[in-house]
C-alpha cells in the first residue's frame, strides 16, 4: 500500500550544527504534509506544515522543503540545540476534494540526538 | 483544560480483559481522533469524531475495538478481550475544526495511554 517513510532512522549532530531529516512518500495524491516532534513520554507536537502547491516553507529555525517530482520531504533545523533531541515524524494527508480532516499517515520516525 | 488530557497514563491488564481509555479534548474542539503507536512504529489512525458522530472508523483493527464520544467532548476507547498485540500507546488528538486549511487546523495530541497486555 501507499505509505510515508523515512530514509534515516537515527541522526546524531553536534549542538549548533544544522540538521536535515528526510522523508519519502509514495502517495502522489498527497496534498498536505506536516512535521511532528515527539519527546519521550509525550504526544507529537506540531512543528511546521506545507501544502503541495509550495516547495518551501520557513518557520522559526525550521524549514520544510517539498520535492514533488521525487516525492521527497525534508525538515531542516538550524543551529540545532539539545532541546531539539526527539523523534521526528513526517505525516501526510491526501487530497480529499475539499476540506480534509486529520486522518494522517505517519512515517516511521527519525531519532535526532543533539550532543552538547 | 489547557491541553488534551488522557487517562489512565499507564494500564497493565491481563489478556482477555476489557479496558477503557479516556480522552478529554481541548474545550471547544469539535474534532477528535484516536491514534495508536506501537513500539518502534509510527502512529496509526484509528477513528475520527466530528461532534458525537464517527464518520471515519476505518482504522479500528477489529470488532474488539470501539469508541464513543458524548456531549461533543469526552471520548472513550474500549478494547474488549485484550490481546498481547494490543499493547501500545493510544494517543488522542483534537482540533478546532475538521477542515484543514493551510496553517492551523493542526492536531493537538495528548500524552497518551500506555497499554500493556500481559
Amino acid at each position: 500500500g501507499e505509505s510515508v517513510g523515512l530514509h534515516l532512522p537515527t541522526l546524531s549532530v553536534q549542538e549548533g550544527d544544522n540538521s536535515i531529516i528526510n522523508c519519502a512518500y509514495s502517495n502522489s495524491a498527497s496534498d498536505y504534509f506536516i512535521w511532528y516532534k515527539q519527546e519521550s513520554g509525550k504526544g507529537p507536537q506540531f512543528i511546521i506544515d506545507i501544502r503541495s502547491n509550495m516547495d518551501k516553507r520557513q518557520g522559526q529555525r525550521v524549514t520544510v522543503l517539498l520535492n514533488k517530482t521525487v516525492k521527497h520531504l525534508s525538515l531542516q533545523i538550524a543551529a540545532t540545540q539539545p532541546g531539539d533531541s526527539a523523534v521526528y515524524f513526517c505525516a501526510e494527508i491526501p487530497y480529499a476534494g475539499g476540506t480534509s480532516y486529520g486522518k494522517l499517515t505517519f512515517g516511521q520516525g527519525t531519532i535526532l540526538t543533539v550532543h552538547p | 483544560g489547557a491541553g488534551v488530557s488522557q487517562s489512565p497514563s499507564n494500564k497493565v491488564t491481563e489478556k482477555g480483559k476489557d479496558v477503557e481509555l479516556r480522552c478529554d479534548p481541548i474545550s471547544g474542539h469539535t474534532a477528535l481522533y484516536w491514534y495508536r503507536q506501537s513500539l518502534g512504529q509510527g502512529l496509526e489512525f484509528l477513528i475520527y469524531f466530528q461532534g458525537n458522530s464517527a464518520p471515519d472508523k476505518s482504522g479500528l483493527p477489529s470488532d474488539r475495538f470501539s469508541a464513543e464520544r458524548t456531549g461533543g467532548s469526552v471520548s472513550t476507547l474500549t478494547i474488549q478481550r485484550t490481546q498481547q498485540e494490543d499493547s501500545a500507546v493510544y494517543l488522542c488528538a483534537s482540533s478546532l475544526n475538521p477542515g484543514l486549511v493551510f496553517g492551523p487546523g493542526e492536531l493537538f495530541f495528548g500524552e497518551g495511554s500506555r497499554l500493556t497486555v500481559l
